[in-house]
């Protein structure tokens, strides 16, 4: 089956560490991209990967760090830096940023207390 | 500033109703404009896109859309919903090589 895998779908923190979320795809796609899902905001873009090794901030990237060291994987950490972690993360691919359609994991409900 | 409108947040309909979300768009060059759907516990999905051509474009589940280029719109309708279109609808707008700039989305809640 192809898609994104997105894992765990609850993960539960507690105030001041680290967490990472894992995204992995096996559509071939370049560009893979993170978004915050808060009620009534819309999709809000962490960051983005247009190919391996690269990596641009989104419009919210404070308190967030990605790497890209393989084409299919694109972990997300959320720090403790991040004021208010708590929110539902997706991650998605493309084949090319903006001219096609995203692909979205199941999405990943992070808890921090 | 680039941006995407969407003119109603909650929408309440009864089933066999006709739907209509508007979404405005602010965006310079050629643009590529989306749908999405998120059905409750379900993943984001596309509805429909629009590149290039027919700007009366046809997605899934009967639901369909304009690009009105004049109008910086591209408005999704539907002309009878059901209880199973209970979901968030989500515009997107894109071009070449750039991010996508989603609206906030709107609640759709269908009675049977």
């Amino acid at each position: 089956d192809g898609g994104i895998t997105q894992s765990p779908k609850y993960l539960f923190r507690k105030e001041g560490q680290n967490v990472t979320l894992s995204c992995e795809q096996n559509l071939n796609h370049d560009a893979m991209y993170w978004y915050r899902q808060d009620p009534g905001q819309g999709l809000r873009l962490i960051y983005y990967s247009q190919i391996v090794n690269d990596f641009q901030k989104g419009d919210i990237a404070e308190g967030y760090s990605v790497s890209r060291e393989k084409k299919e994987s694109f972990p997300l950490t959320v720090t403790s830096a991040q004021k208010n972690p708590t929110a539902f993360y997706l991650c998605a691919s493309s084949t090319r940023q903006g001219q096609s359609e995203q692909y979205f994991g199941p999405g990943t409900r992070l808890t921090v207390t | 500033a680039q941006s995407v409108s969407q003119h109603n947040h909650h929408v309440i309909l009864s089933e066999a109703a006709s739907l209509e979300l508007g979404c405005n768009y602010s965006y310079g060059g050629t643009v590529n404009l989306f749908w999405y759907v998120q059905y409750p516990g379900q993943h984001l999905q596309l509805l429909l896109k629009y590149f290039s051509g027919d700007p009366l474009v046809k997605g899934i589940k009967g639901f369909e859309a304009e690009f009105i280029k004049s109008k910086f719109s591209f408005n999704l309708r539907k002309p009878s919903v059901q209880w199973s279109d209970t979901a968030e609808y989500f515009c997107a707008v894109g071009g070449n090589n750039r991010k996508l700039i989603w609206g906030l989305g709107t609640s759709l809640a269908v009675n049977p």
